[in-house]
């Protein structure tokens, strides 16, 4: 939404092939996150950043990486997508952490194929 | 592990009709617990946080409330325009950044 959003939008691609989406805030938030929402499962947490270049797993953290060199840019690259990792990504960040409500991107379909 | 149910899974009310939608939580040291709102292809858009059992939040048509074991999002003469999935989220004192969301709940008001 307003002061967050991710690109691309939507990426189809092919089992093995490496990718990375990217999540841009401009709000100055400390923490951003990563999601994954699929059916029947909800939204569950990939990796977390709680500043630059600091960086943790979330429960779902297995065939993703992240990095965040500034601020307001959080990547999350699948270094060889398998079909698995088909689903929706959604991006969040907040201010104060867990405490704290989070705030969402729009979201990325992506499609391993 | 912490768990969150929300139901009914899907419900559908005509305009004007008031209903309740449920989140239920086991946990351990509950730190807070958020309402959201996702419309089709879009991302969950923060509604309320509770943090303590017997708090109450409103805006417009919707209340949410707290209890130890649940909390309710109360819809009172819901329109067209409230129609969404409601997602249901808790943080715990132990869990680290971990928010633990429900599978939603999808509204349809009929108009």
């Amino acid at each position: 939404d307003a002061g967050i959003t991710q690109s691309p939008r939507h990426k189809v691609t092919e089992t093995g092939t490496p990718v990375t989406l990217r999540c841009h805030q401009t709000e100055n938030h400390r923490y951003m996150y990563w999601y994954r929402q699929d059916p029947g499962h909800g939204l569950r947490l990939i990796h977390y950043s709680y500043g630059v270049k600091d960086t943790d797993k979330g429960e779902v953290s297995d065939g993703y990486s992240v990095s965040r060199s500034k601020t307001e840019d959080f990547l999350l690259t699948l270094e060889s997508a398998t079909s698995s990792q088909t689903s929706v990504y959604f991006c969040a960040m907040s201010s104060s952490g867990s405490y704290n409500e989070q705030f969402f991107g729009p979201g990325t379909r992506l499609t391993v194929l | 592990e912490d768990q969150v149910t929300q139901s009914p899974e899907a419900l559908r009310l005509q305009e004007g009709e008031s209903s309740s939608l449920n989140c239920s939580y086991t946990v351990s040291g509950l730190r807070g617990l958020f309402w959201y709102r996702q419309d089709p292809g879009k991302g969950p858009e923060f509604l309320f946080t509770l943090y303590s059992a017997g708090e109450e939040k409103e805006k417009e048509r919707l209340k949410a409330t707290l209890t130890k074991k649940e909390s309710f999002l109360h819809i009172t003469a819901p329109k067209p325009e409230d129609s969404a999935t409601y997602l249901c989220a808790v943080t715990t004192n132990f869990g680290n950044e971990k928010l633990t969301f429900g599978t939603g709940t999808r509204l349809t008001i009929i108009p």
